[in-house]
């Protein structure tokens, strides 16, 4: 068993739709979870950053971590083509100077106008 | 804009010849920096763990002779990759770990070709 799941996708809605992406994991000792936005032959961005369970909001992204299910989420509300990427999540064991990151496969989303 | 410099962006050479990717904190301080590739469709997968000032820190698998990383100052760390061979081509990233804003910052990429 991987330790990060992540389906690839890829997953295409239009344009205004609400999109949930999601990962599972499997070592219980992450504690700090993100989701980045690659754009092709790009490096990734980061769009947010989470320490343990609960909610985060930012602008159109909200990001939550359930750490009882081993599982977390990025919701895009009003979703634009602008968006259309691949997302990778990726969560670590510990902050500070050790920050190692452990990345899913990403999702590749196509947002349609 | 980046905070995150690397280049080239794209490299194409000859088999046999060796590569230098560099990658350079633009804002900031990085005592630590991160070398992944990423094969097409693939996730991010880490080379190397690099340290200003000291030796860098390979995972299992991946050749410290091949990938030389050296990072000699706290605003640049650099990959070489020694007598390249097509099983190298893949797309190359960088990162850095600021430490004062407890962020992590990736480069643009560089895209290796070994014909």
């Amino acid at each position: 068993q991987k330790e990060v799941e992540q389906d690839p996708g890829p997953l295409s809605v239009p344009e205004g739709a609400i999109v949930s992406l999601n990962c599972t994991y499997s070592n219980s000792a992450f504690q700090y979870f993100m989701w980045y936005r690659q754009y092709s032959r790009k490096g990734p961005e980061l769009l947010m950053y989470t320490y343990s369970s609960g909610n985060k909001e930012d602008g159109r992204f909200t990001a939550q971590v359930d750490k009882s299910s081993k599982y977390i989420s990025l919701f895009i509300r009003d979703s634009q083509p602008s968006d259309s990427a691949t997302y990778l999540c990726a969560m670590t064991k510990s902050g500070g100077s050790n920050y190692k990151l452990t990345f899913g496969k990403g999702t590749l989303l196509t947002v349609n106008p | 804009g980046a905070v995150v410099s690397q280049h080239p962006s794209r490299v194409i050479c000859k088999s046999g010849t060796s590569v230098k990717i560099e990658c350079r904190s633009l804002d900031f301080q990085a005592t630590t920096m991160f070398w992944y590739r990423q094969f097409p469709k693939q996730s991010l997968m880490l080379m190397a763990t690099s340290n200003e000032g000291s030796k860098a820190t390979y995972e299992q698998g991946v050749e410290k002779d091949k990938f030389l990383i050296n990072h000699a100052s706290l605003t640049l760390s650099t990959l070489t990759v020694t007598s390249a061979h097509p099983e190298d081509s893949s797309f190359y990233i960088c990162s850095a770990w600021d430490s004062l804003n407890e962020k992590l910052f990736f480069g643009s990429g560089t895209q290796l070709s070994v014909l």
